[in-house]
């Protein structure tokens, strides 16, 4: 079974500045897809980012981007010029791809999420 | 469009009892998902549903079970409540579920059990 660390239960950092928030993973896959979600407090998941294994462009949204290293099964999120607005809990997440034998293969599996405190 | 909605967004039952909780996906989504959200387990899959059918499911007692309905909303239902079950569901829904497709989370109910 595949699963996702996030090594940084908490972080902080200073109003636009860039910040990166670890994620790794383990997986037998060749192909699979990664995300990292963003949950508010007390509101609803977000997608912030996605990511397909296969391509060799890490993904970019924005102000946020990803450094995908498949290699060493690293997928790390970068928040350029950070904001208040990104305070937020922030989950990575993995997905199988849809030829998978697993019976897991339309399910996400999230690590333990990384708390970002953006600070005026 | 309208995003995934959640209904109740909060409920208080006690042990033993049975909840339902509800869904309701994004027009057009025909694949629900649905997860578990607790601060000692983190997010863990419980089901997926498409086309009324439940294609996958996760590691959980048999107390939970779920259906979906043919225009796409889908109950779950915790029968036998235990203390253990108090979480933040959540519901995710997306076009077909196929291949890496971004599921859209819905902004969760809230379960206590007392």
């Amino acid at each position: 079974a595949q699963t996702v660390t996030q090594s940084q239960p908490e972080m902080s950092v200073q109003e636009a500045e860039t910040v990166t928030l670890s994620c790794t993973y383990d997986t037998s896959e060749s192909n699979y897809y990664l995300f990292w979600y963003k949950q508010p407090p007390s509101r609803q998941m977000i997608l912030v980012i996605r990511q397909e294994a296969y391509k060799q462009q890490n993904a970019t949204e924005n102000r946020f981007s990803v450094n995908f290293q498949k290699a060493a099964k690293s997928f790390s999120l970068k928040i350029s010029d950070s904001q208040l607005g990104d305070t937020a809990m922030y989950f990575c997440a993995f997905m199988k791809p849809l030829l998978s034998v697993d019976t897991g293969r339309r399910a996400l599996t999230f690590g333990s999420g990384t708390r970002l405190q953006v600070q005026p | 469009k309208a995003g995934v909605t959640q209904t109740p967004r909060y409920l208080i039952k006690t042990r033993g009892q049975q909840v339902t909780l509800s869904c309701s996906p994004i027009s057009g989504h025909r694949s629900v998902s649905w997860y578990q959200q607790t601060p000692g387990q983190g997010l863990q899959f419980l089901f997926e549903y498409f086309s009324e059918t439940q294609r996958n499911k996760g590691n959980f007692p048999g107390r939970f079970s779920g259906r979906q309905f043919s225009n796409s909303r889908s109950e779950m239902n915790v029968s036998t409540l235990e203390l253990g079950d108090s979480a933040l569901y959540l519901c995710a829904s997306s076009l077909d579920g196929g291949g890496g497709e971004t599921q859209y989370f819905g902004p969760g109910t809230r379960l206590l059990v007392l």
